[in-house]
């Protein structure tokens, strides 16, 4: 049992250029979520998807697509980068209940040059 | 807007000293929070959640936290510190959609 696992742990990008992250949980949650963490503003939702096939915007959404074609993978894209994109990104998931606990992956640090 | 406060940026306790994080939030309804923490280079891990009930929580790695309504609080303390403790810290309310909106989280750092 993995848990929630994120695919790249590290990159490093040029501004204008692509990128996908991958997500991928095994855990059989509904709920998905990208975070973005900034020193001293704790994480930030980008956005977030209630089911297989949704998807809906967070409170920082600008310059970020997402896609969640299966129900164990959730993907962030960014298409074309931004030094203010240079973050670590957290991907998460949990049951479609408010107490219940989100869980969270390793994080991806992307820099943007 | 739902907001959470954590005032300390930085926290340094002594190894087998207490530990107290404080957190105020934002007015609302019965808020659902939640203490997460982050050790270096690592995701984060849930140690409590309150949504109802004994205001006084306990989590996992010996840690307790206090919702106090009338404070708009839910402080996280511990007795007796471990090295192994030093991370971040960061208190969170949870809204509608399984929403979380993070304070801007406590560093600690624990001295031998």
């Amino acid at each position: 049992n993995a848990g929630v696992t994120q695919t790249p742990k590290f990159r490093v990008l040029k501004t204008g250029q692509s990128m996908t992250l991958l997500c991928a949980q095994d855990m059989n949650h509904e709920y998905m979520y990208w975070y973005r963490q900034d020193p001293g503003m704790g994480l930030r939702l980008i956005h977030y998807s209630v089911g297989e096939g949704t998807t809906a915007k967070g409170e920082v959404p600008d310059g970020y697509n997402v896609s969640r074609l299966k129900k164990q993978n959730f993907l962030l894209g960014l298409e074309s980068a931004a030094p203010s994109q240079t973050s670590v990104y957290f991907c998460a998931s949990s049951y479609p209940v408010l107490t219940d606990t989100q869980y969270f992956g390793p994080g991806t640090r992307l820099t943007v040059l | 807007a739902q907001s959470v406060t954590q005032p300390d940026i930085h926290i340094t306790v002594s190894e087998g000293a207490s530990l107290e994080l404080r957190c105020n939030y934002s007015y609302g309804a019965t808020p659902y929070l939640f203490w997460y923490v982050q050790s270096p280079g690592q995701g984060l891990q849930l140690l409590l959640k309150y949504f109802s009930g004994d205001t006084l929580v306990q989590g996992i790695k010996g840690f307790e936290a206090e919702f106090k309504r009338s404070q708009s609080s839910f402080n996280l303390r511990k007795p007796s510190v471990h090295w192994s403790d030093a991370a971040e810290y960061f208190c969170v309310r949870g809204a509608a959609g399984n929403k979380l909106t993070f304070g801007g989280g406590t560093r600690v750092l624990v001295k031998p």
